[in-house]
């Protein structure tokens, strides 16, 4: 099993749209997660932390579920410009300090 | 306040060639990073460190190494380029206890022919 896995899309919506996406984790003692957003391939852009039982950010909520080791991502009334890769974040193994990123999730908002 | 500075941005090499990919922040961050992206793909741990004079292979470290002697600089040194390490790299820092977010730099774009 991948240490962090995301599905890769991509996930077409139409402007408007609500929107969810999962990030599953193996390192059970994880306390802390992130999601980022990237353009282009462009440095990732934080979005969100998420350290407890989830996180709320205008139209984006971050949920974390320990019991089933997973994080995700909603986003409601879809924009534009919401169109990136979002990327999540875990530590990874037992290792302190261990950062692995999923293989990020495609996100095309068509008009 | 600089943030995380790469250097290059840009870099072509031939096979077999040797480079350093230069990394420094000014933020007194502990804990830094390596990673790689190739094309429609995640980030790749190259290689981490969670202080001075402490380094640790990540996901990816075959063909890589790097060194930590001040807090601020993280290279990465690439011996005998290959194609397959043509890829666009990410140095990152985060705060002392890695349960902070990432701070990026702009990023290394290196193309190995």
């Amino acid at each position: 099993r991948k240490e962090v896995e995301q599905d890769p899309g991509p996930f077409n919506v139409p402007e408007g749209a609500t929107v969810a996406f999962n990030c599953t984790y193996s390192n059970s003692a994880s306390q802390s997660f992130f999601w980022y957003r990237q353009d282009c391939r462009k440095e990732p852009k934080l979005l969100m932390s998420v350290y407890s039982s989830g996180n709320e950010d205008g139209r984006f909520t971050a949920q974390l579920n320990r019991a089933s080791q997973y994080i995700s991502l909603l986003i409601r009334d879809s924009k534009l410009s919401d169109s990136a890769t979002y990327l999540c974040v875990a530590p990874g193994g037992s290792n302190t300090g261990k950062l692995i990123f999923g293989q990020g999730t495609t996100l095309q908002v068509k008009p | 306040n600089a943030g995380v500075t790469q250097t290059p941005k840009f870099r072509i090499l031939k096979i077999g060639q040797s480079m350093t990919l230069q990394c420094t922040q000014d933020m007194n961050h502990n804990y830094m990073y390596w990673y790689r992206q190739d094309p429609g793909m995640g980030l790749k741990l190259i290689y981490y460190s969670v202080g001075a004079g402490i380094t640790d292979k990540g996901e990816v470290p075959n063909g890589y190494n790097v060194s930590r002697s001040t807090t601020e600089d993280f290279p990465l040194r690439l011996e005998l380029a290959a194609p397959s390490q043509t890829s666009v790299y990410f140095c990152a820092s985060t705060w002392r206890d890695g349960n902070s977010p990432l701070h990026f730099g702009n990023g290394t774009r290196l193309t190995v022919t």
